[in-house]
């Protein structure tokens, strides 16, 4: 199956600093990414979805200033968390969409391994 | 809306067999996922149900029914490794990813 990487994978942060994570399609050009964030035994809530090449669409209660993404290219997608406070402290998983090539079913998603972010 | 119910927790014996429902309501539909989710990993791909019908692959196995807008996964054999969340998604008619809470499954000796 196709792999998508992220970085870091764990990142402790002062209040009010900024963290970029990376996603990145290793073996396939991702032309959708999708960023989510899960808090303890909680679901995966989907935050923004991103296509290359053009801004990305935050779901309803997400704050585009505070989440910024960059879709910079096919293999590559970023999300950063500006003025992180502690209640921004949770999991961050990207996932990327392929196409037919990836080796799935049509357009599936293939995710990054997360992120766990604890701001203190 | 859309929405997906499944139970929020179940506990089985190893070696057993367990049986995780699912119950879907989207607009549109392309399709229903399971995801495996270990305590702090990211959810690995299960299987894929499009038709109706059962799709057997190894210990695992996933139905569907889409005139019931249900689905289950079914787990054989269960290991011990088997503990996890395991997480029911279902694509709507835009291929967005509607996701349930997960089951969490407790696999007792």
């Amino acid at each position: 199956g196709a792999v998508v990487s992220q970085h870091p994978s764990r990142v402790i942060c002062k209040s009010g600093t900024s963290v970029k994570i990376e996603c990145r399609s290793l073996d396939f050009q991702a032309t959708t990414m999708f960023w989510y964030r899960q808090f303890p035994k909680q679901s995966l809530m989907l935050m923004a979805t991103s296509n290359e090449g053009s801004k990305a669409t935050y779901e309803q209660g997400v704050e585009k200033d505070k989440f910024l993404i960059n879709h910079a290219s096919l293999t590559l997608s970023t999300l950063t968390v500006t003025s992180a406070h502690p209640e921004d402290s949770s999991f961050y998983i990207c996932s990327a969409r392929g196409g037919l090539e990836a080796g799935g079913p049509r357009d599936e998603q293939f995710f990054g391994p997360g992120t766990r972010l604890t701001v203190l | 809306g859309q929405n997906i119910d499944q139970p929020t927790e179940m506990t089985a014996t190893e070696g057993a067999i367990v049986q995780i429902n699912c119950t879907y309501q989207t607009s549109g539909f392309n399709g229903l996922f399971w995801y495996q989710q270990h305590a702090g990993e990211a959810p690995t791909f299960l299987s894929y149900n499009v038709l109706d019908g059962l799709e057997e692959k190894g210990r695992f196995s996933s139905f569907l029914s889409r005139s019931k807008g249900y689905s289950y996964l079914l787990l054989k054999e269960l290991q011990m490794k088997d503990s996890a969340s395991y997480l029911c998604a279902a694509w709507d008619s835009n291929y967005q990813l509607i996701w349930g809470a997960g089951t969490k499954l407790i696999i007792k000796p």
